[in-house]
């Protein structure tokens, strides 16, 4: 079975500060991909990015960045200089191939105050 | 670019009764993906349809049902609706193997 843990339910930080969103999961598939989801306060689950499990190399697009260790099973993602906006439920997702059956961990509220 | 589409984004139900959720995939998606959504929980896949058969299937209730169209398009029926159905319920759809893209969502309220 699949499980996503992400253990750090809420965070708050004060705006241009950097936050880590922790990623640990758990698979016995030799072939998955890792996601992350961010949820905005009007709901819609935004795409961020996807990662398969061949490709640990980090990977940062503008003030995000993601840290890969597959030692560890972990799948971490970093904001730096933090905005208002930044404001969400963050999901880290795990499926056993790309985009099917996601199996979502049970997210981490960030509030970013000004 | 064109997204999922889903409709209605908000619909209120009483118990007992029955609601129909819609979802318009992106063009040329042939996988079409359900996931149910409680209060403060995080997304729970449902069923999923690859070129109009079910692919998956998660943890629907048996009281749901859904179908994808010829045109692609996916219908999730729902029956006999319990306080518990009240949820946001997503979409998503993506090209065989591909990038999954989710929907607005749809926020059904039972009373």
């Amino acid at each position: 079975a699949q499980k996503v843990t992400q253990a750090q339910t809420e965070i708050s930080v004060v705006e241009k500060e950097d936050v880590t969103l922790d990623c640990v999961y758990e698979t016995r598939d030799t072939t998955y991909y890792l996601f992350w989801y961010k949820q905005p306060p009007s709901g819609e689950l935004v795409f961020l990015i996807r990662r398969n499990s061949f490709d640990e190399q980090n990977e940062i697009s503008g003030r995000y960045s993601w840290n890969f260790q597959k030692s560890t099973s972990s799948f971490n993602f970093t904001i730096t200089a933090s905005q208002v906006v930044d404001s969400a439920v963050y999901f880290c997702a795990l499926s056993g191939n790309a985009g099917n059956m996601l199996t979502f961990g049970g997210g981490t509220r960030l509030m970013v105050k000004p | 670019a064109a997204g999922v589409i889903q409709s209605p984004r908000h619909l209120i139900k009483e118990k007992r009764e029955t609601a129909t959720l819609k979802c318009y995939p992106i063009p040329r998606h042939d996988t079409v993906y359900w996931y149910q959504q409680g209060p403060g929980q995080d997304p729970q896949f449902l069923i999923s349809f690859y070129e109009k058969m079910q692919s998956d299937k998660g943890s629907i209730p048996d009281r749901f049902s859904a179908q994808q169209f010829s045109d692609y398009h996916s219908e999730l029926n729902m029956s006999s609706l319990e306080l518990g159905d009240s949820a946001l319920y997503f979409c998503a759809s993506s090209r065989q193997g591909g990038e999954l893209f989710f929907g607005e969502g749809s926020r059904l309220t039972v009373l």
